[in-house]
């Protein structure tokens, strides 16, 4: 049980729009904290997607996007490629236990 | 171009302490940042270890906090885990990363190495 929920999984198609949500609360991102997310492909080292809710690192397509509402995050992935297919996870700040919390992360699978 | 490797047994018996060193490269420890600790059980999600101010400084999570040392020696640019009383369910993938800050992300992350618990 991760302290922020997110989709066990997503699908779409090549080319397509998708989003994945992350869910906190009033400890987390409703407390104003930054959330980031990863991804994670099998066999390499796990990656930097986006930072501060909305921010992209060097490197990273303008593809993926972040935002923030409330006690939720989403990201989403524009025009899905198959290179794509990762888990994908959420990370804040949480008040109440002093530490990181994680999604429990979105398998992205492109049809 | 910052590069983090962690090394270490990949099995330890039950009981035990699991030790994890992770090398740096590419950026000096001394100069700045966080520097942490995240795992991943077979088949679950990500769940934040610990975190190491170059200057010793540490947070914990509150759930390993009793079992957890994490510690940094800047002449070596390394950094360290030790968990002690290891079960099987400390069996995972150790991820050693450096953090911008503790409130903020992990811009940068080792392979990862496995680590079984059993005897």
């Amino acid at each position: 049980q991760s302290v922020l929920t997110q989709p066990p999984s997503v699908s779409g198609a090549p080319g397509q729009r998708i989003t994945i949500s992350c869910t906190g609360s009033s400890s987390n991102i409703g407390a104003g904290y930054y959330v980031h997310w990863y991804q994670l492909l099998p066999g390499t080292a796990p990656k930097l997607l986006i930072y501060g809710h909305s921010n992209r690192p060097s490197g990273v397509p303008d593809r993926f996007s972040g935002s923030k509402s409330g006690t939720s995050a989403s990201l989403a992935i524009s025009g899905l490629q198959a290179e794509d297919e990762a888990d994908y996870y959420c990370q804040s700040y949480d008040s109440s236990l002093s530490g990181w919390v994680f999604g429990g992360g979105t398998k992205l699978t492109v049809l | 171009q910052v590069q983090l490797q962690e090394s270490g047994p990949g099995l330890v018996k039950p009981s035990e302490t699991l030790s994890l060193t992770c090398t740096v490269s590419g950026y000096s420890i001394a100069s700045g940042y966080y520097w942490g600790w995240i795992r991943q059980p077979p088949g679950k999600g990500l769940e934040w270890i610990g975190t190491i101010y170059h200057s010793g400084t540490t947070f914990y999570n509150p759930s390993l906090k009793s079992r957890v040392t994490i510690s940094v020696d800047t002449s070596k640019n390394q950094f360290f885990l030790n968990l002690t009383s290891v079960t099987a369910a400390d069996t995972a993938v150790y991820y050693c990363t450096r953090v911008v800050d503790i409130l903020a992300e992990a811009n940068h992350w080792g392979q990862g190495t496995l680590v079984t618990v059993s005897s």
